[in-house]
């Protein structure tokens, strides 16, 4: 799979948006762009995902640039819930899912 | 979405002993299960992938007479870590997809920690 590129850390208020970058230049027309979060202590849990086409659901909205190197995870309102480690990782759903570093989101009061 | 279910969440073990965590799908077959390693700080790790009746396909470094991986059937996966040494200790963590093409469903792991 192709690599992903993502910021170390990111801080946001709660109740503001909270947009996270992923950068995946070397994405194949086959893979799918998937972001999971990992609570502290937790397993993974799945997000959302996206092949070119903007996606939205109850927990996110994901923006993918029209050229496909890049794309944003959108928390619309971040609440302390939301503290976790958040990976972007392109897929095809054919291999296996291998997990980069992420960021981890800190949401203040 | 889809469940799955991991157990135990944690467990304590002497060095020498071993021990076996499951993981099951509660509300759908699945066809593939994965399981994962996490030191602390770190990222999951894939140890090994396996297939309902088949023999799992373990990844470069790990060991596979002493992490036993069984898939009997389309809802249980099965991982034995044998005579467990304190280096083993790790969180280690479960996950299931129904079928190719299929997101992956991840359980909410389990904590092995060998005195």
């Amino acid at each position: 799979d192709a690599k992903t590129t993502q910021p170390t850390s990111m801080d946001c208020a709660e109740g503001r948006a909270a947009n996270l970058p992923c950068n995946h230049s070397t994405i194949s027309g086959n893979e799918y762009v998937y972001w999971y979060r990992q609570i502290h202590s937790q397993g993974p849990q799945y997000i959302i995902h996206g092949l070119k086409n903007n996606e939205t659901n109850e927990m996110a909205s994901l923006i993918i640039t029209e050229d496909r190197k890049s794309s944003t995870l959108i928390l619309p309102h971040a609440t302390l819930r939301d503290t976790a480690v958040y990976y972007c990782i392109v897929f095809t759903g054919y291999s296996t899912l291998t997990f980069g570093k992420g960021t981890m989101l800190l949401v203040s009061p | 979405g889809a469940v799955v279910s991991q157990h135990p969440s944690w467990v304590i073990c002497k060095s020498g002993t071993s021990v076996k965590i499951e993981c099951r799908s509660l509300d759908f077959q699945a066809t593939t299960m994965f399981w994962y390693r996490q030191f602390p700080k770190q990222s999951l790790m894939l140890m090994a992938t396996s297939n309902e009746g088949s023999k799992a396909t373990y990844e470069q470094g790990v060991e596979k007479d002493k992490f036993l991986i069984n898939h009997a059937s389309l809802t249980l996966s099965t991982l034995t870590v044998t005579s467990a040494h304190p280096e083993d200790s790790s969180f280690y963590i479960c996950s299931a997809r129904r079928g190719l093409g299929e997101k992956l469903f991840f359980g909410s792991g389990t904590q092995l920690s060998v005195l």
